[in-house]
C-alpha cells in the first residue's frame, strides 16, 4: 500500500529547530518527486519545499535559507529540517508525491503526448506549533 | 497572499450546479496545468482535477475542470451534501520554481 507518514512536530520556541520525518511505503522515495506543503490553522496550503530523483531542489521564498529538504534512501524516507522557526511558521506540515501521468491527444499537428503533474498521495500531516 | 485567488465561499442547494474560479498570471496558470484538491475538516487534501480538466480513477464524474488563459474554474454538478469541503486550485509557478495555491473556497451546500 502506497502510504505516507510524517513525523517530529511538537512545540517549539521562537528561533528553535525542528526535524520532520516522512516516512514512505509503497514506493521509493529517491525515484521520484517530493514535497512538503503546510498549513497553517484555519489557513490555506501553502507549498514549501520540492525535491526530485535527480536531486533538484527549491524552497518556497518563506523558508529559504532556513529549512532544509533531505532524503534518506536507505530508510526510504523524507525529511524537513527546519531552524530559525517563526510564529508564523506553526502548521500542519505535510508530504506528498508528485505523480506524473502521460496523455495522448490528437491535435492538428497529429498526436502529441502531454505530461501532466500533480500531488497524489499525501500524508495525514505533523503539527508544529511554535510558542514561548 | 497567494498569488492564485480564490472566491473564499461558493453556496448552492442540492442539486444545483456551483462554480468556483482561480485567478492566476502568466507564470503559473497560463504556462501550466491546473490542478484542484478536495480537502475535508482535519484531514489531508485529495486530488480532484489535475491536467485543468482530467479526472483521476474514482471522481464523480460531476467534478469538471476547465481553463481559459489565466482562470481556471472547478464545476461541481448536481451538488451533493457531501461536496462540502475546502476547494484549492493549483498550478506550478514558472517565477517561483514551485507549487502555488490559491487561497481556498470553502463549498456549503444549503
Amino acid at each position: 500500500e502506497v502510504q505516507l507518514v510524517e513525523s517530529g512536530g511538537g512545540l517549539v520556541q521562537p528561533g528553535g529547530s525542528l526535524r520532520l520525518s516522512c516516512g514512505v511505503s509503497g514506493f521509493t522515495v529517491s525515484a521520484s518527486t517530493m514535497n512538503w506543503v503546510r498549513q497553517a490553522p484555519g489557513k490555506g496550503l501553502e507549498w514549501i519545499s520540492y525535491m526530485d530523483s535527480s536531486g533538484t531542489i527549491y524552497y518556497a521564498d518563506s523558508v529559504k535559507g532556513r529549512f532544509t529538504i533531505s532524503r534518506d534512501n536507505d530508510k526510504n524516507s523524507l525529511a524537513l529540517q527546519m531552524n530559525g522557526l517563526r510564529g508564523e511558521d506553526a502548521a500542519v506540515y505535510y508530504c506528498a508525491r508528485e505523480k506524473q501521468v502521460s496523455l495522448k491527444k490528437s491535435t492538428p499537428m497529429g498526436e502529441s503526448t502531454y505530461y501532466y503533474y500533480f500531488l497524489d498521495v499525501w500524508g495525514r500531516g505533523t503539527t508544529v506549533t511554535v510558542s514561548s | 497572499q497567494s498569488v492564485v485567488t480564490q472566491p473564499p465561499s461558493a453556496s448552492g442547494a442540492p442539486g444545483q450546479r456551483v462554480t468556483i474560479s482561480c485567478s492566476g498570471d502568466s507564470s503559473n496558470i497560463r504556462s501550466n496545468a491546473v490542478n484542484w484538491y478536495q480537502q475535508f475538516p482535519g484531514r489531508a487534501p485529495k486530488v480532484l482535477i489535475f491536467g485543468d480538466n482530467q479526472r483521476p480513477s474514482g471522481v464523480p464524474d460531476r467534478f469538471s475542470g476547465s481553463k481559459s488563459g489565466t482562470s481556471a474554474y472547478l464545476a461541481i454538478n448536481g451538488l451533493q451534501s457531501e461536496d462540502e469541503a475546502d476547494y484549492y486550485c493549483s498550478s506550478w509557478d514558472d517565477r517561483q520554481n514551485g507549487w502555488v495555491f490559491g487561497g481556498g473556497t470553502k463549498v456549503t451546500v444549503l
